[in-house]
């Protein structure tokens, strides 16, 4: 496997589910992202990770909590979401900061 | 506020035609640009980047020209070719004396080259 990853491609939750989104990356990159793209909109950062501790939290709502375990692996876990929520969220990596990011295919989520 | 804008949400184009996509910015600050190019159901992935010392970068077909005064920047396809419809996204580079760097996108622009 090569470049990143993400799991699940499209999930559809009720507001009341817990859910979890992955993100792995196979290019020995040390930054990680969460970005959200919502209909007709720029993309938004959420999350950074840098070398697995958090560098950037962009104001998210705390019903979304990102998880690095390690510089492979991101999680963005989700708990009572909005209908509003429902967006593509991307992950994306990059070595150092330094400004390329490869992102993943991302992650459809319908929220009901 | 959003420092990245693509006025244009569309733009067709005619196989063999050149597409120019446009850019503009208002941070005067950002010092690396950015196009990436995404297909449905894709990730978006890079496609050509200028620095912002420098006004124009060539990579074959695709040229991106930086008018720093203007704060706009463009990107040139040429010839377009029909492979290419997708959306373009622009981004821009900001320096976080907190966080580090980080990349302001636009909304991206839809382009469609018919044959």
């Amino acid at each position: 496997e090569t470049g990143v990853t993400q799991t699940p491609r499209h999930l559809v939750m009720g507001m009341t589910n817990k859910k979890s989104l992955k993100c792995e990356q196979h290019l020995g990159h040390n930054a990680m992202y969460w970005y959200k793209q919502s209909a007709k909109k720029p993309l938004e950062l959420m999350f950074v990770y840098s070398l697995e501790e958090r560098v950037e939290n962009n104001s998210v709502p705390s019903r979304f909590s990102p998880e690095c375990p390690n510089s492979s692996h991101l999680f963005l876990h989700l708990h009572t979401l909005q209908p509003e929520d429902s967006a593509l969220y991307l992950c994306a990596s990059s070595r150092e900061r330094s400004g390329e990011l490869f992102f993943g295919e991302g992650s459809r989520l319908t929220v009901l | 506020d959003q420092q990245v804008k693509q006025n244009s949400p569309s733009l067709s184009v005619q196989e063999g035609r050149i597409s120019i996509l446009n850019c503009d910015y208002t941070n005067s600050m950002f010092d690396y640009f950015l196009w990436y190019k995404k297909y449905p159901a894709e990730g978006p992935t890079f496609l050509i980047s200028i620095s912002s010392i420098k006004d124009k970068n060539e990579d074959g077909r695709f040229t991106v020209f930086l008018n720093k005064s203007a704060k706009h920047l463009s990107l040139h396809i040429v010839p377009s070719q029909p492979g290419d419809s997708a959306v373009y996204f622009c981004a821009a580079r900001s320096l976080n004396s907190n966080s580090g760097y980080a990349l302001n996108f636009g909304k991206g622009t839809s382009l469609l080259v018919t044959p």
